[in-house]
């Protein structure tokens, strides 16, 4: 069974910064693009970026380029987001979510409250 | 960014027919994808690539479209369908999602 298992809330200060974590098991982590998505409460969902788990390789939103870094470790199947100087913007739940062929997201960790206060 | 305009919300009575449809500011071929988001929870594929049915979907699902304008019916409704429904187009970077239709069964 694919699963993806979030870091718990955390509870940040404005000008910090916080590493989010998703640990995956059920599938093989280097053939498969991980994703992360930001959604604020009650609005949209937004593309933050994506990261091959086989080679580390990754791909961002424009938009978030400079507030987010992907990694991952490919021995512990986990990939892990960095987020920089926060701000009050950047509180908001934040999902990894496996990407398939097509773009589509098919499997989607319980998501992570970020609260920056 | 491709803009994706979903209609805020609709009310149907169980055992109805409900289209809920999504509209592309350009093409995406046949690259848009339908979500359900229940409060609390994950987001949870229902279609893929216009009208393919994910795993384990019921098939009352159904999506249809492409080009520009998309639908996902679901026939009949069920209570457990309450939810927001999120459209989602991968053909144009970035990739981008709808704001959501809110689904109330009456």
């Amino acid at each position: 069974e694919v699963q993806l298992q979030q870091s718990g809330a955390e509870l940040v200060k404005p000008g910090a910064s916080v590493k989010l974590s998703c640990k995956t098991s059920g599938y093989t982590f280097s053939n498969y693009y991980m994703s992360w998505l930001k959604q604020m409460p009650g609005q949209n969902i937004e593309w933050i970026g994506n990261i091959f788990g086989g080679n580390g390789g990754a791909g961002y939103n424009q938009k978030f380029k400079g507030k987010a870094t992907l990694t991952v470790d490919k021995s512990s199947s986990t990939a892990y987001m960095d987020l920089s100087s926060l701000t009050s913007e950047d509180s908001a739940v934040y999902f990894c979510a496996r990407r398939g062929n097509w773009g589509y997201f098919d499997y989607w960790g319980q998501g992570v409250m970020v609260t920056v206060s | 960014d491709t803009v994706l305009t979903q209609s805020p919300a609709l009310a149907v009575s169980p055992g109805e027919r409900v289209s809920i449809s999504c509209r592309a500011s350009e093409g995406v071929n046949s690259y848009m994808h339908w979500y359900q988001q229940k409060p609390g929870q994950q987001p949870k594929l229902l279609i893929y690539k216009a009208s393919n049915l994910a795993s384990g979907v019921p098939a009352r699902f159904s999506g249809s479209g492409s080009g520009t304008d998309f639908t996902l019916t679901i026939d009949p409704v069920e209570a457990d369908d309450t939810a927001t429904y999120f459209c989602q187009q991968t053909w144009n970077d970035p990739l981008t999602f709808g704001s959501g239709t809110k689904l109330e069964i009456k």
